[in-house]
């Protein structure tokens, strides 16, 4: 199975509320990236957070990453109806490897 | 554009017969990643290569599938004898770290792979 899952499996808000997506995990990891995919295009990364770290910002963006729990959350202050996309956790394995492996995706619509 | 380019991008076969996939990553990233991605499901890991090595091959790969990248530059992806469940997108990633972590990971818009 997927290493990374995320809750919900979609979500449906209004422009400028705030959005938080979570994701769990199996096995200890180095890092924990979240990747946006809008309906036809490519992926795009949008945050990487260490082991070692426990918030990272980046914009709109806000990251955590609760080791203990093997959980991340990715919260989307203000949202607009760009923000409209599936959202993507990855976490490499943690093996010694490079195996990146995602979850399903929160799929996130914003109603303007 | 310097981004990730995949060739071609959609590519209708049939059952059987032999499709390959061609990958241009980002000219200075040494490490280039295969994916698969079907319909609402998250990006399937399938292989990796650092620089012209291949490293890291998923258990997922039948023996009808093969990378190479023979100059450590563009990357092939040959599927062998297609079949119906071999239909997804296929994507091609790269990044440039050098270190034994994971990075960002940069990529490309996908090959649609539809087999009838």
């Amino acid at each position: 199975s997927q290493q990374g899952e995320e809750d919900p499996q979609a979500l449906s808000i209004q422009e400028g509320e705030n959005a938080t997506m979570n994701c769990s995990y199996k096995t200890s990891i180095n890092n924990l990236q979240w990747y946006r995919q809008n309906s036809g295009r490519g992926l795009v990364h949008l945050i990487l957070i260490r082991s070692n770290e426990r918030e990272k910002h980046s914009g709109r963006l806000r990251v955590t990453l609760d080791t203990s729990k093997k959980s991340s959350s990715l919260l989307i202050t203000a949202s607009r109806a760009a923000d409209t996309a599936s959202y993507f956790c990855a976490t490499d394995a943690n093996t010694g490897g490079f195996k990146t492996i995602f979850g399903a995706g929160t799929r996130l619509f914003v109603k303007a | 554009d310097t981004g990730v380019s995949q060739n071609p991008r959609h590519k209708i076969t049939k059952r059987g017969q032999n499709v390959t996939f061609r990958c241009d990553p980002i000219s200075e990233h040494n490490r280039l990643y295969w994916y698969r991605q079907t319909l609402g499901q998250g990006p399937e890991f399938l292989t990796y290569f650092q620089n012209e090595a291949q490293l890291e091959k998923s258990r997922l790969l039948s023996d009808r599938f093969s990378a190479e990248r023979p100059k450590g530059s563009f990357s092939t992806l040959e599927i062998q004898r297609t079949e119906q469940g071999d239909s997804a997108m296929y994507l091609c990633a790269s990044s440039r770290r050098d270190g034994l972590l994971l990075d960002e990971q940069f990529f490309g818009p996908g090959t649609r792979l539809t087999v009838l």
